[in-house]
């Protein structure tokens, strides 16, 4: 039983790049969520994501950032034109249900971004 | 704006001591306080709690919520070494969409 599936899970890019972060839920899960987590700081929310739909994307920059998680295959955030400051651990996590209905979120080990 | 602030913000203690983590917040809408167990790695699920005064237990980790004076704790007896990791306190405050909001953490090292 598979837990969240994040790939790859270091990935190094030089300025005006683009990186692309995959993420395959838990098994069942339809709900993704994407958060960032910068040095010595928290988790913060980018994007909530249920199957072919972007339900919240509230925490993600407008620009340069896109989120998808298309009805096969996995969730992708993508950073276009990266800069320094999009370095960054980036976490996938998933859940069964909505969290305000009692679903426990699921966490991937993450892919850490690196902008040179 | 919603925010949710842990303390302290690290923490060295001897193996055998009883910890308490503190975790304070202020969001609209809440619904649910959310302690996760971050080691090198994916942060692990640990205690939901929705409801004031209803202690959760797991083994050595228990957890309470007081949503009147909006904060909960996390408390850990007779701490192992294995205990050691970065806690993290999150806020589900509903909204169009469920996402959590999620202090910085409490760095507990557990020494021998």
């Amino acid at each position: 039983n598979a837990g969240v599936m994040q790939n790859p899970r270091h990935l190094v890019r030089r300025r005006g790049q683009e990186a692309r972060l995959r993420c395959s839920p838990m098994k069942g899960h339809s709900h993704v969520y994407w958060y960032r987590q910068l040095p010595e700081e928290g988790l913060k929310f980018m994007v909530y994501l249920q199957k072919e739909n972007i339900i919240d994307e509230s925490g993600m920059p407008k620009e340069r950032f896109s989120a998808e998680f298309p009805k096969e295959g996995p969730s992708i955030l993508r950073i276009q034109q990266v800069v320094r400051g999009d370095s960054a651990a980036y976490f996938c996590a998933s859940s069964l249900a909505a969290i305000g209905n009692t679903g426990e979120l699921f966490f991937g080990e993450g892919s850490r971004l690196t902008v040179l | 704006e919603d925010k949710v602030v842990q303390s302290p913000l690290s923490l060295v203690v001897h193996e055998g001591d009883t910890v308490t983590l503190n975790c304070s917040y202020e969001v609209t809408n809440f619904r649910s306080l959310l302690w996760y167990k971050q080691e090198k790695k994916a942060p692990t699920f640990l205690f939901m709690l929705t409801s004031s005064g209803i202690e959760k237990k797991s083994g050595r980790l228990s957890s309470i919520l007081d949503k009147k004076e909006l904060f909960s704790i996390l408390n850990i007896t007779a701490t192992q070494t294995g205990d050691s990791a970065i806690y993290l306190c999150a806020v589900d405050y509903g909204g169009t969409a469920s996402k959590l909001t999620f202090g910085t953490g409490t760095r507990l090292q557990v020494t021998l």
